[in-house]
């Protein structure tokens, strides 16, 4: 079956705006992750979902950034007055279930572009 | 807090040499471990993890719990390896989140 979708896969916008970023998981897939690739900087955790609830969501920047997840299945992760600091790959992964083993399902990611 | 270190952003070796990437992980308990791979334009897959024990494209990694290590290594390297690595870490009965390294990038010349 499609794997991870994420869309828009380039994203320019102006300082100031707001932008949203889409997830579609793999379906059935319970667990759905946020994370930030910058250059030099690897993979930052943002935010996970079990089913609805973000049990941790530790890893967000600042209060401009919330994410929601509805139905189990597609998240949105949205990005209040963008600054330039927030240019950056954004990768979305699924996993069947949390714990032993679950590996990650990476999306090709959503690459913000601040200017 | 859990930490992974790759502490060579950068590893270029010969067609048919050996690599090793390094991962050290600071965490005092029996965490679960990955290696992680992102091809040139492919999105990012898992590689291997620890608690299978497997060797995925001649890779292997063993966790050395005493040093606190997962090094990645490959007896003879392709240059179909060249890619950027990530070890992963996850902390059992904690959060779900994997923790990242900052990666390694390998070029494997001809």
């Amino acid at each position: 079956g499609a794997g991870v979708s994420q869309s828009p896969s380039n994203k320019v916008t102006e300082k100031g705006k707001d932008v949203e970023l889409r997830c579609d998981p793999i379906s059935g897939h319970t667990a759905l992750y946020w994370y930030r690739q910058s250059l030099g900087q690897g993979l930052e955790f943002l935010i996970y979902f079990q089913g609805n609830s973000a049990p941790d969501k530790s890893g967000l920047p600042s209060d401009r950034f919330s994410a929601e997840r509805t139905g189990g299945s597609v998240s949105t992760l949205t990005i209040q007055r963008t600054q330039q600091e927030d240019s950056a790959v954004y990768l979305c992964a699924s996993s069947l279930a949390t714990g032993l083993g679950s590996p990650l399902h990476f999306g090709n990611g959503t690459r913000l572009t601040v200017t | 807090a859990q930490r992974v270190t790759q502490p060579e952003k950068l590893l270029s070796v010969f067609k048919g040499a050996p690599v090793e990437l390094k991962c050290n992980y600071s965490y005092s308990g029996s965490p679960e471990l990955f290696w992680y791979v992102q091809y040139s334009r492919q999105r990012l897959q898992l590689l291997l993890r620890h608690i299978s024990r497997e060797s995925i494209k001649g890779f292997t990694a063993d966790l050395n719990k005493g040093e606190t290590s997962f090094h990645l290594k490959k007896p003879f390297a392709q240059e179909e390896d060249s890619a950027m690595y990530y070890c992963a870490l996850r902390t059992p009965g904690g959060s779900e989140k994997l923790v990242f390294g900052k990666g390694t990038k390998l070029t494997v010349n001809p």
